[in-house]
């Protein structure tokens, strides 16, 4: 059972270069979600997804794309990537409107110098 | 504004000691309040839900109570394994959580 996974747990970045953080569920979730963790601020949503092939904007929106063109892959790029986009990010699923318990991935470790 | 606001945002506690964790709102339209565990290096994990003021949910040491403008995590007789960091969020809009900043619980032997 193995719930949501992100791929990488971990990256460093260059200013400037770009990425595509993974994360894949297998529970057949509808809804997908990004989260952005920093030290004093929460987790804050970032996009998120209510079916295949639908995609919204969260809180903290600008400097991301995301993509979900299959129902239990939601992929989350960054273009340009800046410092002040150094975090932790988290993806998470969660099966019905109404009663979001959502389920989390375990992370991934972001760096940009 | 909606806003969410733990405290406090650590708290340390003997082994036994029972004590309560804050959870306090300002959300309009409020759908649902839930409270996670996140445990270091690891993503947050589910523990409750409370939809109405009145409602209460328990779960081995763990109490979660709802009012109109907050939410109690009390924590009876705590076990170092309860050590970790509790968050609390409310739902709003379509499928939107709203996250406080958390409160790291440390329970000493």
């Amino acid at each position: 059972n193995a719930g949501v996974t992100q791929t990488p747990k971990f990256r460093v970045l260059k200013t400037g270069q770009s990425m595509t953080l993974l994360c894949a569920q297998d529970m057949n979730h509808e809804y997908m979600y990004w989260y952005r963790q920093d030290p004093g601020m929460g987790l804050r949503l970032i996009h998120y997804s209510v079916g295949e092939g639908t995609t919204a904007k969260g809180e903290v929106p600008d400097g991301y794309n995301v993509s979900r063109l299959k129902k239990q892959n939601f992929l989350l790029g960054l273009e340009s990537a800046a410092p002040s986009q150094t975090s932790v990010y988290f993806c998470a699923s969660s099966y019905r409107q109404g009663n979001t318990e959502a389920f989390f991935g375990q992370g991934t470790r972001l760096t940009v110098v | 504004e909606d806003q969410v606001t733990q405290s406090p945002e650590a708290l340390r506690l003997q082994e036994g000691e029972s004590s309560s964790l804050n959870c306090s709102y300002t959300v309009s339209g409020l759908r649902g309040l839930f409270w996670y565990r996140q445990d270091p290096g690891k993503g947050p994990e589910f523990l409750f839900t409370l939809y109405s003021a009145g409602e209460e949910k328990e779960k081995e040491r763990l109490k979660a109570t709802l009012t109109k403008k907050e939410s109690f995590l009390h924590i009876t007789a705590p076990k170092p394994e309860d050590s970790a960091t509790y968050l609390c969020a409310v739902q709003k809009g379509a499928q939107k959580l709203v996250f406080g900043q958390g409160t790291r619980l440390t329970i000493n032997p």
